[in-house]
């Protein structure tokens, strides 16, 4: 069964603009969540889907947002970009009950 | 809030010496646990899992962790490390939250093993 999935691997962008992020999750699981992580704060949980409804969030300014298509494949957005965006994004799939999340390699956004 | 703390940031051991990780959660309800792995290069592994039953659970590559109840612990152990362990290990608590689940992670602790 293959991975988690994310697109795409490495990511530059500048202070200002916006970026999506793509990740298609272990078949048949149906929940996706995304995570900050960052050598300051560690890993940080960013929301959470489930059959195409956010159902969890985490603390993030709503310049962070997400979508989950109805193939449980999912997008994180974060628009005006900061420096302070800079991190290894991660995103996990689980079947949703038992929360067992299963992560893929990460997208790394630098943020100049 | 919940909380994970890690008391270890960084672990230097030999191959063959004993590990042990600690790991506390702030939690007052049911929670499940879990400790996942970062190889130098790799994406998060999960280690071992605890949700109910026999507190003392054993994962793979002879990982094994206890969860105990009275210290909000779930510690992780290894009688004999290799220069393979060599990876950042965080432990992870599954607590509710606003009716739904998360995983709320700990600051990680970067284990460096020397042949």
């Amino acid at each position: 069964k293959a991975g988690v999935t994310q697109t795409p691997r490495y990511l530059i962008k500048t202070r200002g603009q916006q970026v999506t992020l793509s990740c298609s999750p272990i078949s048949g699981h149906r929940s996706v969540s995304w995570y900050q992580q960052t050598p300051g704060q560690g890993l940080q949980f960013l929301f959470e889907y489930f059959s195409e409804t956010q159902r969890n969030k985490g603390n993030f300014p709503g310049r962070f947002s997400g979508r989950q298509f109805s193939n449980s494949r999912s997008e994180m957005n974060v628009s005006t970009l900061e420096l302070g965006d800079s991190a290894l994004y991660l995103c996990a799939s689980s079947l949703g009950g038992d929360r067992v999340e299963f992560f893929g390699p990460g997208t790394r956004l630098t943020v100049l | 809030a919940q909380s994970v703390s890690q008391h270890n940031h960084h672990v230097i051991l030999s191959e063959a010496a004993s590990l042990e990780l600690g790991c506390n959660y702030s939690y007052g309800g049911t929670v499940n646990l879990f400790w996942y792995v970062q190889y130098p290069g790799q994406h998060l592994q999960l280690l071992l899992k605890y949700f109910s039953g026999d507190p003392l659970v054993k994962g793979i590559k002879g990982f094994e962790a206890e969860f105990i109840k009275s210290k909000f612990s779930f510690n992780l152990r290894k009688p004999s490390v290799q220069w393979s362990d060599t990876a950042e290990y965080f432990c992870a608590v599954n607590a509710q939250s606003g009716g739904y689940n998360k995983l709320i992670f700990g600051a990680g602790t970067r284990l460096a093993v020397h042949p």
